[in-house]
């Protein structure tokens, strides 16, 4: 079966500082990887995928499959950057559903 | 262009009651999904479907009943509501084929059963 783990429910930094969210999986087959993103008081929206390999909003995340890791990164956190991200996975196949993680709350400080 | 929309928004249901969420999708979306966000939990999925006529049971099916009669159309149902049910309802499309498993989501439909 697979898993999604996002180990931290809030994390904190302060405007400028680098950032970090923690997505760990485990699947047995190839994986693919997002980061989906809710702002407040807005829909849950792609953020970015690992096939795609680009940066978004400065926002980066590497395939890690020794580490089986997909850790979503900023050098420098923006006020604006503060909601919830959550990891997910998708299974490959017809059914094509995406397993989520439980989500991690980041509050950029001013 | 409407994207996904998810009727009501808002409900309060009282213990053993039913009801019906509709999610619509204006995008010729073959894939829809129904997941349920609880704090600490993230999304589960409920039920999905890979096209019209056919459905799916999700991570966690139990209590929730769904239909997809028409494409753009995907009913999540609620025949006894329970307290454990009160949660955050978020309905999902995608493509089959380039873009497949990138979700475009609704607003979301609050859901609180007494």
């Amino acid at each position: 079966a697979q898993r999604v783990t996002q180990p931290e429910k809030l994390l904190s930094v302060f405007k400028g500082a680098p950032v970090e969210l923690k997505c760990n999986y485990s699947y047995s087959g190839s994986p693919e990887l997002f980061w989906y993103v809710q702002y407040s008081r807005q829909r849950l929206q792609l953020l970015l995928r690992h096939i795609s390999r680009e940066s978004i909003k400065g926002f980066t995340a590497d395939l890690n499959k020794g580490e089986t890791s997909f850790h979503l990164k900023k050098p420098f956190a923006q006020e604006e950057d503060s909601a919830m991200y959550y990891c997910a996975l998708s299974s490959s196949g017809s059914a094509r559903q995406l397993t989520f993680g439980s989500g991690t709350q980041l509050t950029v400080l001013p | 262009n409407a994207g996904v929309t998810q009727t009501p928004k808002f409900r309060v249901l009282k213990t053993g009651q039913s009801m019906t969420l509709l999610c619509a999708q204006d995008m010729n979306h073959e894939y829809m999904y129904w997941y349920r966000q609880d704090p600490g939990m993230g999304l589960r999925l409920i039920h999905y479907s890979v096209g019209e006529g056919t459905t799916a049971k999700g991570e966690v099916p139990d209590g929730y009943n769904v239909s997809r009669l028409k494409k753009q159309n995907f009913l999540l149902g609620l025949e006894s509501a329970a307290p454990s049910q009160t949660s955050v309802y978020f309905c999902a499309s995608t493509l089959e084929g380039y873009g497949a498993n990138v979700l475009t989501f609704g607003a979301g439909s609050r859901l609180t059963v007494l």
